[in-house]
């Protein structure tokens, strides 16, 4: 199976903070990345998907980059409707596996 | 309004059975191909199971001969039969639907499914 690794686990950044996540594969997985939000209570929300392309509707100042086995997420300016937890999630083979998540707090 | 609604779930006891059903409005159902992701309390997502279009599907080893995942295209409907339940599938699974390209872009709000005596 393919490990996926997340650092932070958490991470604490005031608004307007540009904010960065990364995601580790343990074998590269080409641009089959996709990246979610998840806010306590809800579905997880598609943001991004393969590596770097912007969901319809998702915010402008998200975006993500990467290949192969190395992949962020940026924030480029901290909002209070951000907190939640991000998770990435490759789609590369069987199978699907997700990082266990990083949870922003807003300062 | 493109959605999906999951029902199905309660409390079980060990060794127990369930059967959760998606419900998917306002998109093509019979050419998508679906997913059954599930999230224990207070951790993370784990992909369970995927059926294609065409009825193909994969499982998840902590699920495989245990779990039968299915659909009603006729009714729209994504179906998870879980038998011989454990305390470790207790979870909030969630269906969701993938894109040909990959992505996994439509969630349902998810059910709970506790596995306890």
């Amino acid at each position: 199976d393919i490990q996926m690794t997340q650092s932070p686990s958490t991470l604490s950044a005031s608004v307007g903070d540009r904010v960065t996540i990364t995601c580790r594969a343990s074998q590269s997985i080409s641009t089959w990345l996709a990246w979610f939000q998840q806010k306590p209570g809800k579905a997880p929300k598609l943001l991004i998907y393969k590596a770097s392309s912007l969901e319809s509707g998702v915010p402008s100042r998200f975006s993500g980059s990467g290949s192969g086995t190395e992949f962020t997420l940026t924030i480029s300016s901290l909002q209070p409707d951000d907190l939640a937890t991000y998770y990435c999630q490759q789609y590369n083979g069987y199978p699907w596996t997700f990082g266990q998540g990083t949870k922003v707090e807003i300062k | 309004e493109v959605q999906l609604v999951e029902s199905g779930g309660g409390l079980v006891q060990p060794g127990g059975s369930l059967r959760l059903s998606c419900a998917a409005f306002g998109f093509s159902f019979s050419s998508s191909t679906m997913n059954w992701v599930r999230q224990a309390p207070g951790k993370g997502l784990e992909w369970v199971s995927y059926i294609s279009s065409s009825s193909s599907t994969y499982y998840g080893e902590s699920v495989k001969g245990r779990f039968t995942i299915s659909r009603d295209n006729a009714k729209n409907s994504l179906y998870l039969q879980m038998n011989s339940l454990r305390a470790a599938d207790t979870a909030v699974y969630y269906c969701a639907r993938k894109l040909p390209s990959g992505a996994f872009d439509i969630w349902g709000q998810g059910t709970m499914v506790t596995v306890s005596s």
